[in-house]
């Protein structure tokens, strides 16, 4: 079957770093996308991988490891508008999206 | 602004009743993707549709059906609606299997 596994939920402190794993298992792989959903409101898509390595976009970044089926979403100097939940998503060999549950995260003061 | 309109923005109605809902793409999008999200749940996928073809289903119920018209342009049909069927109904398109762009969701109460 195909999986994609993310925690929950996750806490972490204005200003500092955070790290959102994503692990999957899919029929196939052509790609890798992160979403930001707020809540009540339309996911939007914040970051592609294709090829290993580090995507790196403002204060977001995304790392890829293919051979490993991992990924993962990072948020420098965390602010509180970055409260939101975070989705990972694989396009599978039949460019579908398997989608994960998604990550809820909560940012203190 | 995604690009993607979806209409209408909130629809309350009753245990038995029938609703559509509707979603315009982005220009030039050929892609549409129907989405159901309950409260505090992940999104569920419904089906796809590639101008004017079905391409993929999800989780769609059989008391739900989707086409897309010869504009591009979705319909999804809820009949029979339950207390359950209550939940956020998004609509994204996209160029081929690129990144989806979704629409403001239609949030759908059933009483």
């Amino acid at each position: 079957g195909q999986n994609i596994d993310q925690p929950t939920e996750m806490t972490a402190t204005e200003g500092a770093i955070v790290q959102i794993n994503c692990t999957y298992q899919t029929s196939g792989f052509n790609g890798l996308f992160w979403y930001q959903q707020h809540a009540g409101e339309a996911p939007t898509f914040l970051s592609y991988n294709v090829l290993d390595g580090l995507e790196e976009k403002g204060r977001f970044s995304s790392f890829l490891s293919r051979s490993k089926g991992y990924s993962y979403l990072l948020l420098k100097e965390l602010q509180m508008k970055d409260s939101a939940s975070y989705l990972c998503a694989v396009r599978d060999s039949n460019y579908q999206l398997i989608w994960g549950a998604g990550t809820k995260l909560i940012i203190k003061p | 602004d995604s690009g993607v309109t979806q209409t209408p923005k909130h629809l309350i109605t009753a245990t038995g009743q029938r609703v559509t809902l509707r979603c315009s793409p982005r220009s030039g999008d050929l892609s549409v993707y129907w989405y159901q999200q309950s409260l505090d749940q992940g999104l569920q996928f419904l089906i796809q549709y590639y101008n004017g073809e079905e391409r993929a289903k999800g989780n769609i119920l059989e008391r739900f059906s989707a086409q897309q018209f010869p504009d591009l342009h979705s319909e999804l049909n809820l009949s029979s609606l339950e207390l359950g069927d209550s939940a956020l109904y998004f609509c994204a398109s996209s160029v081929r299997g690129n990144e989806q762009f979704f629409g403001p969701g239609t949030r759908l109460t059933v009483l």
